[in-house]
């Protein structure tokens, strides 16, 4: 199946500093990625979907603002949590779609363990 | 958004036995697809279901799918220790965004 990456693995970064996420399909190119939070034991929710070479799309609630999305070529997006709060320590995780006919199948990457003190 | 629940939260089973997780949904479907998830780790995709499929199988994985009552159940056979994991319905309504909204998830411990 497709491959998705995501980088890096985990961050440990101090309050009030930017964190950047980047998520990558290695095998295909991905018109549409989208970026989840996951806390622990609870389900992903989706934050925003990210359109390639246009604005992303934010989930009611979250700030656009603070999560930053770029998604400038059909194998990158990139999340920047600025201005971290210990709040918004969680795991965030990428997919990337691919839409063959009417399916919609998703490849998830390996997830980010972000950790704000 | 987490458009519906999965039940049980949590299921333990001994290896062997069968292991069975239900999800209902809200709003029509163009499918309905199945993800385990690791502790800490990312998802990986089991099986899609489409919306005129009533049942699918894959391995030891049987899917069943109601639309009438908008459930779908997951089944795996002859459970295994490394079939510990959570679990994760998710549906792909109409619509443009295609967008996946999943369930509440169930983690399932098969005991050696």
């Amino acid at each position: 199946g497709a491959v998705v990456s995501q980088h890096p693995s985990w961050v440990i970064c101090k309050s009030g500093t930017s964190v950047k996420i980047e998520c990558r399909s290695l095998d295909f190119q991905a018109t549409t990625m989208f970026w989840y939070r996951q806390f622990p034991k609870q389900s992903l929710m989706l934050m925003a979907t990210s359109n390639e070479g246009s604005k992303a799309t934010y989930e009611q609630g979250v700030e656009k603002d603070k999560f930053l999305i770029n998604h400038a070529s059909l194998t990158l997006s990139t999340l920047t949590v600025t201005s971290a709060h210990p709040e918004d320590s969680s795991f965030y995780i990428c997919s990337a779609r691919v839409l063959a006919g009417s399916y919609n199948e998703q490849f998830f990457g390996p997830g980010t363990r972000l950790t704000v003190l | 958004s987490q458009q519906g629940e999965e039940d049980p939260q949590a299921l333990s089973i001994q290896e062997g036995e069968n292991a069975t997780m239900n999800c209902s949904y809200k709003t029509s479907i163009n499918n309905l697809q199945w993800y385990r998830q690791n502790s800490g780790r990312g998802l990986v995709h089991l099986i899609l279901i489409r919306s005129n499929e009533r049942e699918k199988h894959s391995g030891r994985l049987r899917v069943t799918l109601d639309t009438s009552k908008k459930s779908s159940s997951l089944l795996i056979t002859a459970s295994r220790a490394a079939d510990t994991a959570s679990y994760f319905c998710a549906t792909d309504a109409y619509g443009s965004a295609r967008q996946l909204t999943f369930g509440s998830g169930t983690q399932l411990t098969v005991l050696p």
